[in-house]
């Protein structure tokens, strides 16, 4: 079975400074994708960065990078430079090619402080 | 390009009524769409999804039941509100070539309350 954990309800950081958002999988499915999403208080999906399975390098899209340790089944979100704009719930997904369930986490609330 | 739609965008319904959330996609064929619902300040739960017309897997089974009459049209329903139905119900889709490498597109999402 499918499962995406993330074990950070809440976090805050200093703006400028970086933060780290944990996120852990489970599949059995050797391939499949890894993501994030942003979504602010108005409730839109905002998608932010993509992992494959089978990619060797970590993904990274201006100040976000994901930080992809497939041993540990682990796949935490990287922001660099906090922006009070970056002040919203995140989520983590995952997505298997032997099924088309798109399965997200709990979410983690990023609070950026001036 | 492609778009979703999906509305109500807000609605207040009393316990034991009905309920249908619509959502429909533009610009593209056969996509593989999703129902979520977002529980007050909770994550994202998989209601339903489906690849193709017809075609309805269902991870929470309870009193909705979803169903898909045309190729980019996903119709979320219940006949019988509960108050634990409420939250916010989002409607996504995804190229069915790309659903484990791809961004799910999202839609605006329906805000329901029963009381």
């Amino acid at each position: 079975a499918q499962k995406i954990t993330q074990t950070q309800p809440g976090m805050f950081v200093q703006e400028k400074e970086a933060v780290t958002l944990d996120c852990t999988y489970d599949t059995s499915d050797p391939s499949y994708g890894l993501f994030w999403y942003k979504q602010p208080s108005s409730g839109e999906m905002i998608f932010l960065i993509y992992q494959g399975s089978y990619d060797q390098q970590n993904a990274t899209e201006g100040r976000y990078s994901l930080n992809f340790q497939k041993a540990r089944k682990s796949a935490n979100l990287v922001i660099s430079a906090s922006q009070l704009g970056d002040s919203a719930m995140y989520f983590c997904a995952m997505s298997t090619s032997g099924t088309y369930k798109y399965i997200f986490g709990t979410g983690t609330r990023l609070k950026v402080l001036a | 390009s492609q778009t979703i739609h999906q509305w109500p965008a807000t609605l207040v319904q009393p316990v034991g009524s009905p309920l249908s959330l619509e959502c429909t996609v533009e610009g593209t064929s056969n996509p593989n769409l999703y129902w979520y619902r977002q529980a007050a300040g909770r994550g994202l739960q998989l209601l339903f999804y489906s690849v193709g017309i017809g075609q309805i897997s269902s991870e929470v089974p309870q009193n909705l039941s979803a169903s898909r009459p045309q190729d980019r049209q996903f119709i979320l329903s219940s006949k019988k509100l509960l108050l634990s139905d409420s939250g916010f119900y989002l409607c996504a889709w995804i190229s069915g070539a790309g659903v484990y490498t791809g961004e799910l597109f999202f839609g605006e999402g329906s805000r329901l309350t029963v009381l």
